[in-house]
């Protein structure tokens, strides 16, 4: 089993609609992240958290909310979904007291606005 | 502002040695990080350099000159499942900012 799971893994919405992804981690690490993934754009930090309660902007928050209300848990919402995020969405962990803090990251999430 | 280059493609022969490059101008810097990413799949970690030099590790070797802003990925006896796309990443305050990655084909 996957240490950090997304669900759902793919999801087709409409413009306009509410989505939300969710993650859970069994790895117990303290900081969570969303990215994005566009081709030739890389990947690209939506949010972060460093702890229960703890939320952060990243490069590209614009559009998207999250909620970190237990430590294995943190959720992304597009409140109004449009075809510009289309795109992939990855979570992620990591751990303060490893070295470099290294992030490791879930399977992914296929996300199409249509 | 933060930016990490990275060739776009590179192509190779099984076998073979190859080295990507990374380039890097950040705010700061706590670390450099290699990770191989599959075609949709999520990215793996493979190294980590927060010191000048070279860390080997098997096939793969990653090296880092902090006073140039580079970094590279040395990989050895390529194989075809090493076709992947390499995501060079820097720890900068707060954030792991990644480059758009280097693309390697490796063919028969």
């Amino acid at each position: 089993d996957a240490d950090v799971t997304q669900t759902p893994r793919n999801r087709i919405t409409k413009t306009g609609k509410r989505i939300m992804l969710e993650c859970s981690q069994t790895k117990g690490h303290d900081r969570m992240y969303w990215y994005r993934q566009d081709p030739g754009l890389g990947l690209r930090l939506i949010y972060y958290s460093f702890d229960v309660k703890d939320i952060n902007k990243g490069e590209i928050s614009d559009g998207y909310s999250v909620s970190r209300q237990a430590q294995a848990k943190f959720s992304l919402s597009l409140e109004s979904a449009i075809p510009n995020q289309t795109a992939l969405y990855f979570c992620a962990t990591s751990d303060t007291t490893a070295s470099g803090n290294t992030i490791y990251f879930g399977e992914g999430s296929w996300l199409t606005v249509v | 502002g933060q930016n990490i280059d990275q060739p776009t493609e590179m192509t190779a022969t099984e076998g073979a040695i190859v080295q990507i490059n990374c380039t890097y101008q950040t705010s700061g810097f706590n670390g450099l990080f290699w990770y191989q990413q599959h075609a949709g799949e999520a990215p793996t970690f493979l190294s980590y350099n927060v010191l000048d030099g070279l860390e080997e590790k098997g096939r793969f070797s990653s090296f880092l000159s902090r006073s140039k802003g580079y970094s590279y990925l040395l990989l050895k006896e390529l194989q075809m499942k090493d076709s992947a796309s390499y995501l060079c990443a820097v720890r900068a305050p707060g954030e792991l900012v990644f480059g758009t990655g280097t693309r390697l084909l490796v063919s028969p």
